[in-house]
């Protein structure tokens, strides 16, 4: 299985100000046959199921705000909110679906400081 | 707009068969570029992906279910199911279906299954 860690697992950000996730996976998740990372990034609230944010490692999906960006390639990836915002506050999931079994990161809690 | 729902028994009792069924509406579950596909998440824990479907392939699961684990497409129905066998209290959880493409981008708003005697 590939095993995805994600780092810190919380952060507190003051409002307007930047918030970092970072995500490593166990073994690379870039196809050679599309040159693309399976990595996905997830925002749940509580009560409500994730949502999709981020595929592709850094394609950002329709809706999402630009304040949210993926960057990274292989093993290592970033989740960057540019300025956080209230409604920001939430666990943040990275999955990479190269591989089955599918797997998840831990999740990282985004608070305001 | 796609919307996915499940339904299901919100109380299964050990050792019985726990059963959910997707239904999908927005799109038809024979397209086949998506991927039809069960996760849960126990309270207050992280996301486990149980298994996939295609409607016209084979389901994928994930290894440590995969001796309890049926997924199955009823296309007439525009849904997909789940069964898992012998279920104990670890099986306590939210059940979400969702769509993949390969991304998983449209979910349930997912069911409480409460595993107890």
């Amino acid at each position: 299985d590939i095993v995805m860690t994600q780092s810190p697992d919380s952060v507190a950000v003051s409002l307007g100000e930047r918030a970092t996730i970072n995500c490593k996976s166990s073994q690379s998740v870039l196809s050679s046959s599309n040159n693309k990372n399976y990595l996905a990034w997830f925002q749940q609230k509580p009560g409500q199921p994730p949502k999709l944010l981020i595929y592709w490692a850094s394609t950002r999906e329709l809706g999402v705000p630009n304040r949210f960006s993926g960057s990274g390639s292989g093993t290592d990836f970033t989740l960057t909110i540019s300025s956080l915002q209230p409604e920001d506050v939430a666990v943040y999931y990275c999955h990479q679906y190269y591989d089955t079994p599918w797997t998840f990161g831990q999740g990282t809690k985004v608070e305001v400081k | 707009q796609v919307q996915l729902q499940e339904s299901g028994p919100g109380l299964v009792r050990p050792s019985q068969t726990l059963s959910l069924t997707c239904t999908v509406s927005g799109d038809s579950i024979n397209s086949g570029d998506f991927s039809w596909t069960w996760l849960r998440q126990p309270p207050g824990k992280g996301l486990e992906w149980i298994g996939s479907i295609y409607y016209s392939g084979s389901p994928y699961y994930t290894p440590s279910l995969k001796s309890r684990l049926t997924i199955s497409v009823d296309t007439s129905k525009n849904q997909f199911s789940l069964k898992l066998s012998s279920v104990t209290a670890a099986d306590t959880a939210v059940y979400y279906c969702a769509r993949a493409f390969p991304a998983l981008d449209y979910w349930g708003q997912g069911t409480l299954v409460t595993v107890s005697s």
